[in-house]
């Protein structure tokens, strides 16, 4: 089953809103999340490293200001994209690591963003 | 340069076909590297590890080569539900979780 829960799956709104995307690990704890952004017919592009307890660490070329993140427990990380403009229609992907158990990433089942 | 290049493909072969993908990275102090497998609107899923002795799963086996810094997969007896894209993924520190992932390759096995 799944062990990293992202919501909402899907998001429809107008320009200039405020959205806020969750991801939850399950069954684990997760100091650390990171989030990326994949476009059409491209790669996933890491934008940010969300730490438990401390600020984010974000991507060259990533506006903090505009995506918020906040990783306040160590089952929840959210990355709120503030006043959300057509460009930055995209589909959203967290993952979470399981060090514990030393796997490889979990990715949550992604939040495709469409601004109108 | 990519740090992490792949041939995005298509490849469109007949079932039962066999297919490799390539990838190469730039960071020769890369850590780890995985194979992922995305598909059409879902998120990636890992597919495999990658070791330096190779490694085999059923119908895939991934290689890697350190000297040269690249990653292959193979798929044998290809079947209609191996059709996806394909992610070379290289984790370039061991000290933090951070993946690269590559474009992709997107296989299309056709009946």
């Amino acid at each position: 089953g799944a062990v990293v829960s992202q919501h909402p799956s899907w998001v429809i709104c107008k320009s200039g809103t405020s959205v806020k995307i969750e991801c939850r690990s399950l069954d684990f704890q997760a100091t650390t999340m990171f989030w990326y952004r994949q476009f059409p017919k491209q790669s996933l592009m890491l934008m940010a490293t969300s730490n438990e307890g401390s600020k984010a660490t974000y991507e060259q070329g990533v506006e903090k200001d505009k995506f918020l993140i906040n990783h306040a427990s160590l089952t929840l990380s959210t990355l709120t994209v503030t006043s959300a403009h057509p460009e930055d229609s995209s589909f959203y992907i967290c993952s979470a690591d399981r060090l514990d158990r030393g796997q490889p990433q979990h990715f949550g089942d992604g939040t495709r963003l469409s601004i109108l | 340069r990519k740090e992490v290049e792949q041939d995005p493909g298509p490849f469109n072969v007949p079932e039962g076909a066999t297919v490799a993908f390539n990838c190469t990275y730039s960071n020769s102090a890369s850590q780890s590297f995985f194979w992922y497998r995305q598909d059409c609107r879902k998120e990636p899923k890992l597919l495999m590890s990658v070791y330096s002795s190779g490694n085999e799963d059923g119908r895939f086996t991934a290689q890697l080569n350190r000297a040269s810094q690249y990653i292959s997969l193979l798929i044998r007896d290809s079947k209609l539900s191996d059709s996806a894209t394909y992610l070379c993924v290289v984790n370039p520190s061991s000290n933090t979780g951070k993946l690269i992932f590559g474009q992709g390759t997107t296989l299309q096995v056709k009946p």
